[in-house]
């Protein structure tokens, strides 16, 4: 069964960068039927779509200008992991951070939507 | 890029009642359209995948209808572990974008 687990420092300063990776289990991030994102819950909001990145690196970001221009996204197939990073970060990028799989195909069992996730890991950005 | 606006925000309803809940997008997004159930402290879940499909695992009680700019999700008949935050999301077109949700509290 795939597992995604999110690891990163759950702490970190004002203007400095966030970095998350997500490590997958159980299935193997080079699929070519999958994308993986990385999707945010701000306090007491909704969720939102950081970025969703492809095993041979192609990227995908949030429409909102002033978060993509802060995200950089990577893969590392021989680990089976990507990750997140998010530069010069605020207060408002306070979140639970997800990573989750995405199926970039329709069949009987899935279809354009993100069928597995990982717990989430909360990363405050404090002043 | 595709704005979701689901409706109600907050639902307040008791077990055994029939659920209906709305999202409604900016432009077609074909039948590209999924479901989430969100509990606090949990991951999301996904229930209904190209806008009417259950996914493995979910229950019959949940069904998902439309195709365009609108949808609906239907819980037929509550359960008390129904009782949670509810997001669509679509991907017709990049960037994947969530609706703001819709809150489905007990009364």
């Amino acid at each position: 069964q795939l597992q995604l687990q999110e690891s990163g420092p759950g702490l970190v300063k004002s203007s400095e960068t966030l970095s998350l990776t997500c490590t997958v289990s159980g299935g193997f991030i080079n699929d070519k039927n999958y994308f993986w994102g990385w999707i945010r819950q701000a306090p007491g909001k909704g969720l939102e779509s950081v970025g969703t990145i492809y095993y041979t690196g192609s990227t995908f970001h949030n429409h909102n200008a002033s978060l993509a221009s802060r995200v950089t996204m990577s893969v590392d197939t021989s680990k089976n992991q990507y990750s997140l990073q998010l530069s010069s970060a605020t207060a408002a990028d306070t979140a639970v951070y997800y990573c989750a799989r995405f199926a970039g195909y329709c069949s009987s069992t899935n279809c354009y939507s993100f069928d597995s996730w990982g717990q989430g890991m909360l990363v405050t950005v404090s002043s | 890029e595709i704005v979701l606006t689901q409706s109600p925000a907050t639902l307040s309803l008791s077990p055994g009642e029939r659920a209906t809940l709305s999202c409604r997008a900016s432009q077609s997004v074909s039948t590209y359209l999924a479901w989430y159930q969100h509990k606090p402290g949990q991951a999301p879940r996904l229930l209904i995948f190209d806008a009417s499909n259950r996914a493995t695992g979910i229950p019959a009680r949940f069904s998902g209808s439309g195709s365009g700019t609108d949808f609906t999700l239907t819980i037929s008949s509550l359960e008390p572990e129904d009782f949670a935050l509810y997001y669509c999301q679509q991907r017709d077109n990049w960037p994947i974008t969530f609706g703001q949700g819709t809150r489905l509290e007990i009364k």
